[in-house]
């Protein structure tokens, strides 16, 4: 067990809908990271937060968004969604910002039909 | 940019083998390396990491060197077990950005 719990488990839904996925990091961390595993692209970085604060930015779609907030728990939205959404979707905290050891949660299975 | 090339498999061996999984990568600057392990419906979890050229990186018998002159940090264990079957992911990180992830190698070890 990582400490970083991510709710729901798994998410059915259809195309053009919004949903949101949370994430708790372990108790002292202060930066989140939201990556997306899907089978054609693999696990790629979406975003990252410190602290409340965005600080960096992968291949994340502007249909995406995401925030952080003064508990540290963090949100990731989807909205208008494609079949090719359905992914794993992991949140990942660390210490801080450096080149500290992220730690995965289990996941997030959403589903898009 | 920075990317990471690994063999994806699937990878299959016998119990006690030995295991090699390689792991070139590309960055700019001087990247942090990483082995995560997947086991079937769960999270990733840091098996080992090296931070700076040379740097041999170990954990529950696995090893991996940080090669800067070939590029390399490439995956090995003595003697692999049945519970060593899951998918391992190289990574690096060459900024304060996230982790670049190679493929994934689907390792099936078989009793």
């Amino acid at each position: 067990d990582s400490g970083v719990t991510q709710t729901p488990k798994h998410l059915i839904t259809a195309t053009g809908q919004r949903v949101t996925l949370r994430c708790s990091p372990r108790s002292g961390d202060l930066s989140v990271y939201w990556y997306q595993q899907s089978l054609d692209q693999g696990l790629q970085f979406l975003i990252q937060y410190y602290n409340g604060e965005e600080r960096a930015k992968g291949n994340i779609l502007e249909r995406f968004s995401a925030q952080q907030f003064p508990d540290l728990h963090s949100e990731l939205n989807l909205s208008s969604l494609e079949l090719g959404d359905s992914a794993l979707y992991f949140c990942a905290s660390s210490l801080g910002q450096g080149v500290y050891e992220q730690y995965f949660g289990p996941g997030t299975r959403l589903t898009v039909t | 940019g920075d990317s990471v090339t690994q063999m994806e498999g699937p990878v299959t061996l016998s119990e006690e083998a030995f295991l090699t999984i390689n792991c070139t990568y590309t960055a700019t600057g001087y990247p942090s390396l990483f082995w995560y392990v997947q086991y079937p419906g769960e999270g990733l979890q840091l098996l080992l990491k090296a931070t700076k050229a040379d740097d041999k990186g170990s954990n529950k018998g696995f090893e991996a060197t940080y090669r800067k002159e070939t590029t390399s940090f490439h995956l090995e264990k003595g003697s692999v077990q049945v519970s060593d079957s899951a998918v391992y992911f190289c990574a690096l990180r060459a900024t304060a950005d996230g982790l670049t992830f190679g493929k994934g190698t689907h390792l099936i070890i078989q009793p």
